[in-house]
This record gives structure tokens, sequence and C-alpha cells, in this order.
């Protein structure tokens, strides 16, 4: 079954530092991986995603994030943290053999202190 | 208009009342989205449209939850004598195709009350 997996409900990291936000899935076809952030009482927004092709990608705002597909993992990267990217940060993925359903995961709240 | 649009942005309403929650997407998406955001959870699948048509209806909770799309363009979710167990942030989100390697464009929610 396809699945999302965020195993951190919460991370802090001291402004400054590298940031890690974890992530794995399970899909049955070839994964379509997304990260998204929410701000307080507002949608979703983009960051990145991973298609194909190199398993580094780049997105908004600085943040990257690295596919491993022997580890099934698509972690969420920051070289150093901004006290504003305190928000709740949500992984998803598509199927690409029946890519009509996002699944997200729980979501990670990222605390960063000054 | 520029994003996605929801409204209303809250709603207070009574237990055993109906509600009709909106969401305008953004002009010439063909795919839009309903979840559903409870408290410190993740996000719920509720229903997906392809212009007007519901292919997956599969995560509508129960058959008090309704929605639907005309004119390819707004969607109605209507949940029918509401229970306090619906209060949630109810999010929609449209994308241009079914592609998958399209994202989602999400509006800001409507934050549901049922007192």
């Amino acid at each position: 079954a396809q699945s999302v997996a965020q195993p951190e409900d919460q991370v802090n990291v001291a402004e400054g530092n590298p940031l890690t936000v974890k992530c794995t899935y399970s899909v049955s076809g070839n994964p379509y991986l997304f990260w998204y952030v929410q701000y307080p009482n507002r949608g979703l927004q983009f960051l990145l995603k991973y298609i194909t092709g190199d398993n580094l990608v780049k997105g908004s705002y600085g943040f990257e994030a690295e596919f491993n597909k022997s580890q099934t993992s698509f972690h969420l990267k920051k070289p150093s943290a901004l006290v504003s990217d305190s928000a709740l940060y949500f992984c998803a993925v598509r199927d690409g053999g029946n890519f009509n359903k996002f699944y997200f995961g729980s979501g990670t709240k990222l605390n960063v202190k000054p | 208009g520029a994003g996605v649009s929801q409204s209303p942005s809250n709603k207070v309403t009574e237990k055993g009342k109906d509600v009709e929650l909106r969401c305008d997407p953004i002009s010439g998406h063909t795919a839009l989205y309903w979840y559903r955001q409870s408290l410190g959870q993740g996000l719920e699948f509720l229903i997906y449209f392809q212009g007007n048509s519901a292919p997956d209806k599969s995560g509508l909770p129960s058959d008090r939850f309704s929605a639907e799309r005309t004119g390819g363009s707004v969607s109605t979710l209507t949940i029918q004598r509401t229970q306090q167990e619906d209060s949630a942030v109810y999010l929609c989100a449209s994308s241009p195709r079914q592609n998958p390697n399209e994202k989602l464009f999400f509006g800001s929610g409507t934050q549901l009350s049922v007192l």
C-alpha cells in the first residue's frame, strides 16, 4: 500500500545549524516526491519535488532534499536554519502507476531557536 | 484569481446543522482535491475531481459528506448533520492537469468548529 512516514513529530534546531526533516515512503510504482510547508493559519506551500534525475533536489528558501531509492527516503535539508523556517513540514508522494492521489505524511513541526 | 480561494475562512456551527464549504480553484486547473486536517494530524484525503466527475470518493468519512463540482471550476463540500468530530480545517487544492509531476496548489482552508 502507498504511504508516507515522517517519524519525527517535532524537530528542534538552533539558528545557523543544519537541519534535517525525515521522510520515508512506500509506493508500488515510481515515486514522485514532494515537500510542502505550512505556516500558521495558511494553506500548504510547495517547496520542492523529485521526479527523476539527480538525487539531490534544490527548492525554495534554500531547502534541498535527497532522494535515496535503496532506503526509500526523501529527507528535507537546509545547511543553515533560520528562525523564520519554523513551520509545519509535510512530505508527500504520488505513485507513478496510479497518480490520482497525493499521500501525505503526518507532518513534522520544525522549531528553530534563536 | 491568483490562487485557490476557499470560503468561508472560519465557520462555527451547532451540532446537527448542515454546512457548505466552497472552493474556487485556479482558473484552468482541471484536478481538484479536498483534504481534512485535524488538530495535530496530517492531511486526510477526502475526494478528488477531474473536471466535474469524481473518480475517487474513497476518503469521504461517511454518507453525511458529499461534494460536487460544476463547470469544471467551483467545488462545494457539504457536511450534513454535523458532529463535533467533524471539527477540522478543510483544505482544497487544485492542479493544472492529472500528471504525476504536477504539484498541488492549496487554498488557506476553512476552519470548521462544531459546537
